[in-house]
């Protein structure tokens, strides 16, 4: 029973490059949200989607941030023209649904911008 | 706003000792509430929910609830290095439909061999 799946674990990129993370649920939840977290700093809540809906996007940047959940395949979080300041941990949690508050975190995309 | 506030610590505790970890709330009507662990350079583990007045006991830990204080709290019976991590607690919002949970910024939590 495979758990939240993020990709890549580590993510290298030059100022002003494209990041690209991708997360797959847990088996059985459609639901996913994404976090960023600074070094020795809480967990900063992004973004949460449905399959297909952005629900809740209220912790996104204005600019340069995007993500989405197709009908098929992983969930992507998408920073453009990435700058210093995006370095952190990106989690990504699933949940079964909007009923079930329980959240459960993938291992996290470690994105550098060197 | 809705927040969830936490001691950052460190906390530290001697080897089977009782750690308790706390957490205050500011939203009245929230209903559930979570505990995670999240050790350094690894992601948060969900290890407590608690939706109900009282104690809640899982192994070694135990979630205590008092919403008339709006008070929050983890208690971690004899106590190992291996605890040795950030607790983080959360809140979901209260009203229908949709609620954001809300984390606090964590505690530390050092258990001294």
């Amino acid at each position: 029973n495979a758990g939240v799946m993020q990709n890549p674990r580590h993510l290298v990129r030059r100022r002003g490059q494209e990041a690209r993370l991708r997360c797959s649920p847990m088996k059985g939840h459609s639901h996913v949200y994404w976090y960023r977290q600074l070094p020795e700093e809480g967990l900063k809540f992004m973004v949460y989607l449905q399959k297909e809906n952005i629900i809740d996007e209220s912790g996104m940047p204005k600019e340069r941030f995007s993500a989405e959940f197709p009908k098929e395949g992983p969930s992507i979080l998408r920073i453009q023209q990435v700058v210093r300041g995006d370095s952190a941990a990106y989690f990504c949690a699933s949940s079964t649904g909007q009923s079930s508050y329980e959240q459960y975190f993938g291992p996290g995309t470690r994105l550098t911008v060197t | 706003q809705k927040e969830v506030e936490q001691n950052s610590g460190p906390l530290s505790v001697p080897e089977g000792a009782i750690a308790s970890l706390n957490c205050t709330y500011s939203d009245r009507g929230s209903q559930s509430f979570f505990w995670y662990r999240q050790y350094s350079g690894k992601s948060p583990e969900l290890i407590m929910s608690i939706y109900s007045n009282g104690d809640k006991e899982d192994g070694r830990f135990t979630a205590q609830l008092n919403k008339a204080s709006q008070y929050v709290s983890l208690l971690i019976r004899d106590s190992q290095p291996s605890d040795s991590a950030t607790y983080l607690c959360a809140s979901k919002g209260s009203g229908g439909g949709y609620q954001k949970v809300t984390f606090g910024t964590g505690t530390k939590l050092q258990v001294i061999p």
